[in-house]
Order: C-alpha cells, then sequence, then structure tokens
C-alpha cells in the first residue's frame, strides 16, 4: 500500500493544461524529502521526468513542470498532447520506511 | 550508452528457485546504488530494495524483507534480485534502476517473471 496518493485518472484535450496531485504526510514529503516524477508509456519501463521537484532531465520537454508545497506536491503538463498518454508515478523518500516510496500512480488520457 | 541491460523473461513454477540479472555498462557501476522495483500486472511501481555494488551494503523494503535477495557482483556490473521458492503471487515485471540522489534516473527494460503451476 503506497504512502503516495495520486488520483487515478485525469484527462484533457489536445492543447489542453492537466495537473497531478501528490499528497504525502510528514514523514516523506512534508519532511522535506524532494518529490520526483516518472513517465511510464504503454509496454514501456519508466523514465525520469522531473527531479529534485522541479528540474527536468535533459530532453524533457519544458511543458512538463513540477512543484511542491507542504505534503503534496504536483505534476503539471501544459500543451497536452498525443504522445502523453501514459501513467505518471511520483517519489520520494520515507522515513518511517526508511526507504524510497512510489505514488499510487495516474493514468493521464488524451481526449 | 549508458544502460542496464536486464536478462530475458522467465516462467517457473511455484516452489523454484530464480535469480534474474541486471548489468550496467557505459558508467562506473561500483560509484552507484542498484534498485529492484517490482510491478504486478496491471499494477504501479513498488521500490523493493537498493544495492551499493562497490561493498554490497543493501537495503530491503519492509513489504520485500526475507521475500528476496539482493546481490551483486562488481567485477562483471551486475545487481542480482533472487527468489528461493516462488509464488504465484511473485508473477510480475521486474525493473532494475540505478538510484542518483533519491531519484531513479537510468532504469532497465524490465525482465516478466511469470510463476504458474
Amino acid at each position: 500500500q503506497s504512502v503516495l496518493t495520486q488520483p487515478p485518472s485525469v484527462s484533457g484535450a489536445p492543447g489542453q493544461r492537466v495537473t497531478i496531485s501528490c499528497t504525502g504526510s510528514s514523514s516523506n514529503i512534508g519532511a522535506g524529502y524532494v518529490v520526483h516524477w516518472y513517465q511510464q508509456l504503454p509496454g514501456t519501463a519508466p523514465k525520469l521526468l522531473i527531479y529534485g521537484n522541479t528540474n527536468r532531465p535533459s530532453g524533457v520537454p519544458d511543458r512538463f513542470s513540477g512543484s511542491k508545497s507542504g505534503t503534496s506536491a504536483s505534476l503539471a503538463i501544459t500543451g497536452l498532447q498525443a504522445e502523453d498518454e501514459a501513467d505518471y508515478y511520483c517519489q520520494s523518500y520515507d522515513s518511517s520506511l526508511s526507504g524510497y516510496v512510489f505514488g499510487t500512480g495516474t493514468k493521464v488520457t488524451v481526449l | 550508452e549508458v544502460q542496464l541491460v536486464q536478462s530475458g523473461a522467465e516462467v517457473k513454477k511455484p516452489g523454484e528457485s530464480l535469480k534474474i540479472s541486471c548489468k550496467g555498462s557505459g558508467y562506473s557501476f561500483s560509484s552507484y546504488w542498484i534498485a529492484w522495483v517490482r510491478q504486478m500486472p496491471g499494477k504501479g511501481l513498488e521500490w523493493m530494495g537498493i544495492i551499493f555494488a562497490s561493498d554490497s551494503d543493501t537495503r530491503y523494503s519492509p513489504s520485500f524483507q526475507g521475500l528476496v535477495t539482493i546481490s551483486a557482483d562488481k567485477s562483471i556490473s551486475t545487481a542480482y534480485l533472487h527468489w528461493s521458492s516462488l509464488k504465484a503471487s511473485d508473477t510480475a515485471m521486474y525493473y532494475c534502476a540505478r538510484l542518483t540522489t533519491t531519484s531513479f534516473d537510468l532504469w532497465g527494460r524490465g525482465t516478466l517473471v511469470t510463476v504458474s503451476s
């Protein structure tokens, strides 16, 4: 059972903006641990999308952005494109579990 | 090319043992932690544990402690995930991933393990 909660699904039309929330607690996000985001396209391995709350690895379009506040974090996708249809996971560290934790995952559908 | 190459898909029977592998190349394998991540069919990602190949320091998720063994051979830049007695519930895709600071920046393509009688 994941300690980071995400909405199961979000959807939007091409060109729209969607956001995905990642809600944690005082032992992970709220404790100051950074949040990372991964994109998993159908049938493929996850790929690092955002690291250190807000940073994009080389090659990731600036349509993707991350933020963090309190015990939550968010991933925003602006100018939604068909190729963004995928599952998205947040990830952090949890001091109570002494280990890394993933969010429950969110499926993004482009209408 | 910097990459993690995982061993191929496996089909096993309940009670059998299995060891899958993850070989790093293109970077200093011993300088990074390698994690194992489970993804059950149609489900999310679960962190199983990590190993530092340089000294084999290993940490396990409480959910997987005692159920699997993580090991590494730094001489051949390879990490392993081992089961001594598989169950049907171990059927899943298993990914290895490189840990950089606190994020997983490099992933293998995954090894599909199917356990069925």
